[in-house]
């Protein structure tokens, strides 16, 4: 079956601009997972959604950083006012629900200007 | 806060070589732990989930044990071929919300 998919793969922007990064999980999986990764690193979590709400959101740097997930399925990680320190590989997962195995989509590499 | 240490950064070992991956952790409440396999430039592949009630789990050459008094977590990979060079990471469940925290990965190479 489709896997977690992620789009851009990759988005060029200018520092200050606005960007949106969207992420289709897998059909029926009620939790939906961001991070961003910096070469060499693992990933550092940013916001847990399950269902439509944003269950745990600990992880977002600042205010400028916003997520969606409206009906349940396709989410949308917003950043506003783009700087140079946001580019990173932003990642999304999926699982059937919390206590489950996370599936990964391929990331979008965000390279800010 | 949850930290999560790899260690060796990375590791070479000759083909046909048994291994194990070490990963700690700082707070043993942990709702599970995961172990992925990343190949350069792509996403997380899935190989083993170990919930908190849980010791270890298998699946094919691999093998992963919990301790959670500890803090440690380790995968076996049973005789290693080249396939397997990649950059194995943990991610440890918290308890308390959903966010999972990884450790910065262990990079192998299996020679030929």
């Amino acid at each position: 079956g489709a896997g977690v998919s992620q789009t851009p793969s990759n988005k060029v922007t200018e520092k200050g601009k606005y960007v949106e990064l969207r992420c289709d999980p897998i059909s029926g999986h009620t939790a939906l997972y961001w991070y961003r990764q910096s070469l060499g690193q693992g990933p550092e979590f940013l916001i847990y959604f399950q269902g439509t709400g944003a269950a745990d959101d600990s992880g977002l740097p600042n205010d400028r950083f916003f997520a969606v997930r409206p009906e349940g399925s396709v989410s949308t990680l917003k950043i506003q006012r783009t700087e140079r320190g946001d580019s990173a590989v932003y990642l999304c997962a999926s699982s059937v629900g919390r206590a489950d195995t996370q599936y990964f989509g391929p990331g979008t590499r965000l390279t800010v200007l | 806060k949850q930290e999560v240490t790899q260690i060796p950064a990375a590791l070479s070992v000759p083909e046909g070589e048994n291994l194990v991956l070490n990963c700690s952790f700082t707070d043993s409440a942990i709702y599970n732990l995961q172990w992925f396999r990343q190949d350069p430039g792509k996403g997380l592949t899935s190989l083993l989930l170990i919930q908190s009630s849980q010791r270890e789990q298998t699946s094919g050459r691999l093998n992963a044990s919990l301790d959670k008094s500890s803090g440690r977590s380790t995968l076996y990979i049973a005789a290693s071929q080249p396939g397997d060079s990649a950059t194995y990471l943990c991610a440890v469940g918290s308890t308390n919300a959903g966010k999972s925290t990884f450790g910065d990965g262990t990079t192998l190479t299996v020679k030929p």
